[in-house]
């Protein structure tokens, strides 16, 4: 499909262990988003990038947060020395460009932190 | 900052049934609003919004919704629910044009036969 697609769509690591998410965003999409979405509450805001820049990350909760966009395409998040408190679903969305919103999520990725 | 309140966590209703769900926003300019839909086990679906215009903006599968400026409300609704639009449904808001977009907590819809 030509979807938002993320893997693995279910992690579960260990506290202390690092974990990355990958996100393919729809192909020719300028803007991609990182969201976290813990049980029972709306997704909130991690990151965002467009094209390879990432302009906001004032929503990653602590520097073991990290993501990347080295090529403009294909986005990784990665937590490192992981915490229970982690625990949640990892949402990916694009757009088009900075101006065309709405934004076209991923399925996630469920991250179990045990 | 700016910020989405959703005023109920779980609605009950019967098919054929009227459907409002309650959404404000904080936010002193200009907006853009949204209401997205999460059926179970699917990923989340956009059903409209609103950036400017005419304040009611007609959606996919029914949905409306009216933006009110002086009650900072976006509000939804559907005059007759059926049993598949049991699901959650979350009003988001970008303000200030930054791209980030703020979600409210979200609302569980349960529809029954």
């Amino acid at each position: 499909g030509a979807g938002v697609s993320q893997s693995p769509r279910y992690k579960v690591a260990k506290r202390g262990q690092d974990v990355a998410l990958r996100c393919d965003p729809i192909s020719g999409h300028v803007s991609l988003f990182w969201y976290q979405q813990a049980l029972g509450q709306g997704p909130e805001f991690l990151t965002y990038f467009q094209n390879e820049a990432q302009l906001d990350k004032s929503g990653l909760p602590s520097d073991r947060f990290f993501a990347e966009r080295p090529e403009g395409s294909v986005s990784t998040l990665k937590i490192q020395r992981t915490q229970q408190e982690d625990s949640a679903v990892y949402l990916c969305a694009s757009s088009l460009n900075p101006n065309n919103q709405p934004q076209h999520f991923g399925d996630g990725t469920r991250l179990s932190i045990l | 900052a700016q910020s989405v309140s959703q005023h109920n966590h779980h609605v009950i209703l019967s098919e054929a049934a009227s459907l409002e769900l309650g959404c404000n926003y904080s936010y002193g300019g200009t907006v853009n609003l949204f209401w997205y839909v999460q059926y179970p086990g699917q990923h989340l679906q956009l059903l409209l919004k609103y950036f400017s215009g005419d304040p009611l903006v007609k959606g996919i599968k029914g949905f409306e919704a009216e933006f009110i400026k002086s009650k900072f409300s976006f509000n939804l609704r559907k005059p007759s629910v059926q049993w598949s639009d049991t699901a959650e449904y979350f009003c988001a808001v970008i303000g200030g044009g930054y791209q980030k977009v703020t979600f409210g907590t979200g609302t569980k819809l349960q529809v029954i036969p």
